[in-house]
């Protein structure tokens, strides 16, 4: 069974704090991706990596950061955490095919939560 | 400027009834892909429509890729409470990223 795996399902951190979250997914995808969720926003791409030490910005990337160092593990920076970045961060990854990005298998999500 | 436009953006009816959802862009796309998201958890593939016109069934569920590949749409048939979830249609623009619609919140009541 394919999997994606999340650290943590639920963090709650103090402003200005670092935070970091983890992905790992067994499948040996190329593609890895974190998007943030928010009520009436949808989601939205923070960051993708489509190899290993690749990284490429998605619609917000203001505040965030990411790590590619081994292909199979995709981390999530935040590097003064601040109350706008409460949010639902879920991490996804994908095999790409011909011309397309091909299936985006999800991990459960990672509730952060910053007072 | 949202890429993918979805409606409605909440639907609650009763089990039995019929529904569609949309999702609409003045962009054109190669292909299209729905999701589901259940409460507490990760959205997980339905379909990927490929082709203009094309029609795919899973179930009680029909998926619909416009003529033009700009839209598209999701109907189900007999809705039952497990159909219960947050509809998400999702098309790539450009590089290897996907864009996603706000979703449609749909509520199946007994």
């Amino acid at each position: 069974d394919v999997k994606v795996t999340q650290s943590s399902r639920y963090l709650v951190k103090r402003t200005g704090e670092k935070v970091f979250l983890e992905c790992v997914q067994d499948m040996d995808h190329e593609n890895m991706f974190w998007y943030r969720q928010d009520p009436g926003l949808g989601l939205r791409l923070i960051y993708f990596s489509y190899d290993v030490k690749m990284k490429e910005k998605g619609d917000i990337p203001e505040g965030y950061s990411v790590s590619r160092e081994k292909k199979e593990r995709f981390s999530l920076i935040l590097e003064s955490a601040s109350t706008n970045q409460t949010s639902m961060y879920l991490c996804a990854s994908s095999q790409p095919g011909q011309g397309w990005v091909g299936e985006l298998f999800f991990g459960e999500g990672s509730r952060l939560t910053v007072l | 400027t949202q890429l993918l436009e979805q409606s409605p953006q909440f639907l609650s009816i009763q089990e039995g009834e019929n529904l569609t959802v949309y999702c609409n862009s003045s962009s054109v796309f190669s292909s299209l892909q729905w999701y589901r998201q259940e409460p507490g958890e990760g959205p997980v593939l339905l379909v990927t429509v490929v082709t203009g016109g094309e029609v795919k069934k899973l179930k009680r569920l029909t998926f619909q890729f416009g003529d033009a590949r700009k839209d598209s749409s999701l109907h189900i048939t007999a809705a039952q409470p497990g159909d219960t979830g947050l509809y998400l249609c999702a098309a790539r623009l450009s590089g290897y990223a996907l864009n996603f619609g706000k979703g449609t919140s749909l509520l199946v009541t007994p």
